[in-house]
């Protein structure tokens, strides 16, 4: 089955102790970014790649760093995080303008993180 | 850049008809998507546009008009189930980013 698989669901943890998100794809898909959605504020994207080894900073990435060294996967790492960062997080992927289609984004199921 | 807007709030009947408007800015346009997503969970593909004109898909409809920057998700015979935020987001020809509008919340009313 076509999907983005991301981990944890739930997360609660501490300021200033580093975590990781998970997110892969079986889709052989170029495209994969972070987003997260806040209240009143929609979905914000973090970092976005168009491909291994390539990133780049969407709308809000202070406070995380990402890293593409494989096509599949695609992790969120927040080096030391701050309630501010309390927020529903979401993985997606999509065939990008490179492979000459053009895709619709596909989702995890989101990752709640709450930070104390 | 790209600015998405779009209402942020719609009421409807149930068995009738809305359409929700959404206006972009984007320096370079490549393809309009909307998506509907359920409180607490991952946004769902409803339609794709990237040429002028409409789009339908059952009860669903998308249209898109470039030269005004513009497009609307018309929903008919509306359900209960219906009730959700309805996002629209623009895909950006220059650098491939996607990014969306804050959405607008669909309450449905029996």
């Amino acid at each position: 089955e076509a999907q983005v698989t991301q981990n944890p669901r739930y997360l609660i943890t501490v300021t200033g102790k580093k975590l990781t998100v998970t997110c892969s794809q079986n889709m052989n898909h170029e495209y994969m970014s972070w987003y997260r959605q806040d209240p009143g504020l929609g979905l914000r994207q973090i970092y976005y790649s168009m491909n291994v080894e390539v990133t780049d900073k969407g709308d809000v990435p202070e406070g995380y760093k990402v890293s593409r060294k494989e096509k599949r996967n695609f992790p969120l790492i927040l080096e030391s995080p701050s309630p501010n960062q309390t927020s529903l997080y979401f993985c997606a992927s999509s065939l990008s303008r490179q492979s000459g289609r053009n895709s619709p984004l596909h989702f995890g199921n989101g990752t709640r993180l709450t930070v104390t | 850049g790209q600015n998405i807007d779009q209402p942020t709030e719609m009421t409807a009947t149930e068995g009738a008809i809305v359409q929700i408007n959404c206006t972009y800015q984007t320096s370079g346009f490549n393809g309009l998507f909307w998506y509907q997503q359920h409180a607490g969970e991952a946004p769902t593909f409803l339609s794709y546009n990237v040429l002028d004109g409409l789009e339908e898909k059952g009860r669903f409809s998308s249209f898109l008009s470039r030269s005004k920057g513009y497009s609307y998700l018309l929903l008919k015979e509306l359900q209960m189930k219906d009730s959700a935020s309805y996002l629209c987001a623009v895909r950006d020809l220059r650098d491939d980013k996607i990014i969306f509008g804050k959405g607008t919340r669909l309450h449905i009313l029996p």
